[in-house]
């Protein structure tokens, strides 16, 4: 079965620019999260849905971040207007329980790494 | 909230050896986490458990509850195992319940 997708693997714009970031989950999963990770900070948590509701979106920096979940099986993060500190790695993770990050195994994806010159 | 400390933060060790990584957290917990990632590479869930003790393979990890401590070993340490080991610690609740450790950079040199 193949395991959670991301895309694109790398992604470099410039100031100003929209940037949307996809995840396709594992099939079966009914939680599915949003991680960004930096050297500074390592991985924080930005948004999660569980059933493709939005439980928590308490991490997410600010407004310029949005993610939805339409159905089961695809999220989009999105960043408009970019700027470069949003540059990192951006994780997208799902696991087959509803309900927190850390209650199940957590089943990620390879990551979408983010420059924002 | 949960503050969960990883020693030691950096590791070089020859191929062969017998490799321990700790982790401590201050709030009790429901379950622990350990994550591997490979340099520029996607992050693996190692292992959940919520005490005793659980083995992959080369890995094994240990968890006190009492002591609030897990420990991850690996044995016949490997130049593949190189990677970032990131334990995450689980309190439950809601967004806030996982706290990451900051990761200990495993470097195993032939």
């Amino acid at each position: 079965d193949a395991g959670v997708i991301q895309s694109p693997r790398h992604e470099v714009t410039e100031m100003g620019q929209e940037v949307t970031l996809r995840c396709k989950p594992i099939s079966g999963h009914n939680s599915l999260f949003w991680y960004r990770q930096t050297m500074m900070r390592g991985l924080e948590l930005l948004i999660y849905f569980n059933n493709n509701v939005p439980i928590d979106d308490s991490g997410m920096p600010e407004d310029r971040f949005s993610a939805k979940m339409p159905n089961a099986s695809f999220s989009t993060l999105k960043i408009q207007p970019s700027e470069p500190r949003d540059s990192a790695v951006y994780f997208c993770a799902s696991n087959p329980l509803a309900g927190p990050p850390g209650g199940g195994e957590l089943f990620f994806g390879e990551g979408s790494r983010l420059t924002v010159l | 909230k949960n503050e969960v400390e990883q020693s030691p933060q950096n590791l070089t060790a020859q191929e062969g050896e017998f490799i321990t990584i700790n982790c401590s957290y201050s709030v009790g917990i429901s379950a622990l986490h350990w994550l591997q990632q490979h340099p520029g590479g996607g992050i693996v869930s190692l292992f959940m458990l919520s005490s005793g003790k659980k083995k992959h393979g080369r890995l094994i990890a240990t968890i006190n509850i009492q002591e609030k401590h897990s420990s991850l070993h690996i044995t016949a340490s490997h130049p593949r195992d190189s990677a970032v080991y990131i334990c995450a610690a689980y309190s439950g609740g809601g967004a806030d319940g996982l706290t990451f450790g900051k990761g200990t950079h495993l470097i195993i040199q032939p």
